[in-house]
């Protein structure tokens, strides 16, 4: 049973133009979320979090919004890079992280 | 640079052979993790220690399975009798709280 998921295994978008990664959940109790992105031979490497008290979190090119009632959170990059290209994975906690299986993003120049 | 090195980063094994894996944090942040990575997966959690207490094991650890983190600095991840579906990339993160964690490069596991 899949606590978290990412229902898009792959996203291909246009230099400059926006992505948007979603990711589902089922848990109420989770608290706090993250976004992590992971390059080949690589481990993930921590991009953005946002707390279940908030619904928005900026960091320069990456936004992340929480929809709660929905439990839905989305991340949005603007403007996407080549080198945005890799996997990225969404996560959740109310104790140990749990991630979804990942969305490859091809940023095609 | 994530704060943490991994120790090897591959590693190929016979099935039935013992091995161990290195975590070093680069300071000695009290948390560590311990995850594995199938393809198409997501890391999984398998342990974690704050200071040399191993304070939760997931049920994916099994028997075959421990891990140490004696002092409170390095940790170390062995797998004895090793079985294809182990198979897998191994991951060392760190955190000072319980929220964001900084992962390794990972070791990689191939049992044949």
């Amino acid at each position: 049973d899949q606590q978290v998921k990412q229902n898009s295994p792959s996203l291909s978008v246009q230099e400059g133009r926006i992505s948007i990664l979603n990711c589902d959940y089922t848990n109420s109790m989770f608290d706090y979320f993250l976004w992590y992105k992971k390059y080949p031979a690589e481990g993930p490497t921590f991009l953005i979090s946002i707390s279940s008290i908030k619904d928005k979190n900026e960091d320069g090119r990456f936004t992340v919004f929480l929809n709660k009632s929905a439990k839905h959170l989305s991340l949005h990059i603007v403007p996407s890079q080549p080198g945005d290209s890799a996997v990225y994975f969404c996560a959740a906690t109310s104790g140990n992280l749990i991630f979804g299986k990942g969305t490859k993003l091809s940023v095609k120049p | 640079d994530t704060g943490v090195s991994q120790d090897p980063r591959h590693k190929i094994t016979k099935r039935g052979q013992n091995v161990t894996f290195r975590c070093d944090p680069i300071s000695e942040h009290n948390r560590l993790y311990w995850y594995r990575q199938t393809l198409g997966q997501g890391p999984e959690f398998l342990t974690y220690f704050q200071n040399e207490a191993q304070l939760e094991k997931s049920r994916l650890l099994s028997d075959r399975f421990s891990a140490e983190r004696p002092k409170g600095s390095f940790s170390t991840l062995e797998i004895q009798r090793t079985e294809q579906g182990d198979s897998a990339m191994y991951l060392c993160a760190w955190g000072q709280g319980p929220y964001e964690q900084y992962f390794g490069p990972g070791t990689r596991l191939t049992v044949t």
